[in-house]
């Protein structure tokens, strides 16, 4: 059972545009959200999290957006770049050990 | 070093035959972690380490997998006998406590022939 369901699968936007990126979870436990990036051949790595104490986090051009009540979570890549093409993973954690990562979304920006 | 280092990057091994993986973490980080990813999928929880010390090891898909870190820093995953259904790419992540980030090495990945 997938515990955190990621969308789009993939998703293509022109340069200067936004990218969003959507995750739901069912476990209220959860109390840590990341955000990782991957380029192919290389390891996830974080690019910002959230705790559900907040609704919103912005570091830069990415902005986290949570929902506690709908148990939902987002990216949100401002101005994306065609550097931001890679691969986006949501994930979830209750206890901060084991993590429950999403399936995915590849992002093309289109220069 | 700076980040967590993962050797060998690829593996390829026959199928039946033992593997072993090595993951070298932050200095310090207390904690690691190890995950499975499949092609085109999100890491898999495998299992993890406090210390020396297993504390989780439920994701282990089965008693062909087997992680120890016998002396709280360097740690090793083994698949014994190993299956086709094994080829992925394992993961290995540290952070410095429990509940804190999770830095990633880039990967071992592994092909069973």
């Amino acid at each position: 059972q997938q515990q955190v369901k990621q969308s789009p699968q993939s998703l293509i936007v022109q340069k200067g545009g936004i990218s969003i990126i959507n995750c739901a979870y069912e476990n209220t436990a959860f109390d840590y959200f990341p955000w990782y990036q991957q380029f192919p051949g290389k390891g996830p790595a974080l690019l910002i999290a959230i705790r559900p104490d907040v609704s919103e986090k912005k570091e830069g051009r990415f902005t986290i957006s949570f929902n506690k009540s709908a148990k939902q979570f987002s990216l949100h890549i401002m101005d994306s770049q065609p550097g931001d093409s890679a691969t986006y993973f949501c994930a979830a954690s209750d206890t901060g050990n084991q993590f429950y990562f999403g399936t995915g979304t590849s992002l093309t920006v289109i220069p | 070093g700076a980040g967590v280092s993962q050797s060998p990057r690829y593996k390829v091994a026959k199928r039946g035959q033992d593997v072993a993986l090595r993951c070298d973490p932050i200095s310090g980080h207390v904690s690691l972690f190890w995950y499975q990813q499949a092609l085109g999928q999100g890491p898999e929880f495998l299992t993890y380490f406090q210390n020396e010390a297993q504390l989780d090891k439920s994701g282990l898909p089965s008693d062909r997998f087997f992680a120890e870190r016998p002396e709280g820093s360097v740690s090793t995953l083994k698949i014994q006998r190993t299956q086709q259904e094994d080829s992925a790419v394992y993961l290995c992540a540290s952070s410095l406590a429990l509940g804190g980030p999770q830095h990633f090495g880039d990967g071992t990945r592994l092909s069973i022939l």
